[in-house]
């Protein structure tokens, strides 16, 4: 299966400071059918259930905030939130869909300093 | 667009369980879906999938032989039947809403992310 990595696992910002973080996969996640690359962000906050960020390396789902932005190819891939603000507190998981069985990362915790 | 996970609950070791979740708001008989979950404090960890109309499924290792995934699309209904329980299994279940299939002469597939996620329902293993 592939293995997916996650840096850092902990990652504490000042409110209005950017942050980024950073997913690796153990193989290629390029689709050379379709040209896609099934990579996904999901965030999620406390007590909620997760919600989709970014599908396909740097799509940002309906109603996320352009401050979001992903970013990468191949097996190395990043999440960029521009601004960090109190709401964007939570668990940060990059996922890999190109095949089964669909792998998360550990997880990546964002809160505020 | 909606997804309403029951049939959570407390299990003996060695018991069974049937998970259901319910679809409102989008075709559901043209989407592929998932369960994923999630074990107390832990990441996110998918366990099982199933094509739109029900034809193919996948699981996890973990899960192969002792879960089954289907769906009723008259009901608009996703279905977990989890057999053969262990601790290992305790934790909240998510419902997921995945690939979209549009078929004319032939189907044409297009990934818009997991977009659609339950509130989960809680199982818990344990005597």
């Amino acid at each position: 299966e592939i293995v997916m990595t996650q840096t850092p696992l902990s990652l504490p910002v000042t409110p209005g400071e950017p942050a980024s973080i950073s997913c690796r996969s153990s193989q290629s996640l390029l689709d050379s059918d379709d040209g896609n690359t099934y990579l996904d962000w999901y965030l999620q906050k406390p007590g909620q259930s997760p919600q989709l960020l970014i599908y396909l390396v740097s799509y940002r789902a309906s109603g996320v905030p352009d401050k979001f932005n992903g970013s990468g190819s191949g097996t190395d891939f990043t999440l960029k939130i521009s601004r960090v603000e109190a709401e964007d507190v939570g668990v940060y998981y990059c996922m890999q869909r190109i095949e089964f069985p669909i792998t998360f990362g550990p997880g990546t915790k964002v809160d505020i300093k | 667009e909606q997804l309403v996970e029951s049939g959570g609950g407390l299990v003996q070791p060695g018991g069974s369980l049937r998970l259901s979740c319910s679809a409102s708001g989008f075709t559901f008989s043209n989407y592929w879906m998932q369960w994923v979950r999630q074990a107390p404090g832990k990441g996110l960890v998918w366990v099982s999938r199933i094509n739109n109309d029900g034809s193919t499924t996948s699981y996890a290792d973990s899960v192969q032989g002792r879960f089954t995934i289907s769906r009723d699309n008259a009901k608009n209904t996703l279905y977990l039947h989890m057999n053969s329980l262990g601790a290992e299994d305790t934790g909240v279940y998510y419902c997921v809403r995945d690939l979209l299939v549009l078929r004319t002469s032939r189907n044409y597939y297009y990934y818009f992310g997991m977009d659609v996620w339950g509130q989960g329902t809680t199982v818990t293993v344990s005597s």
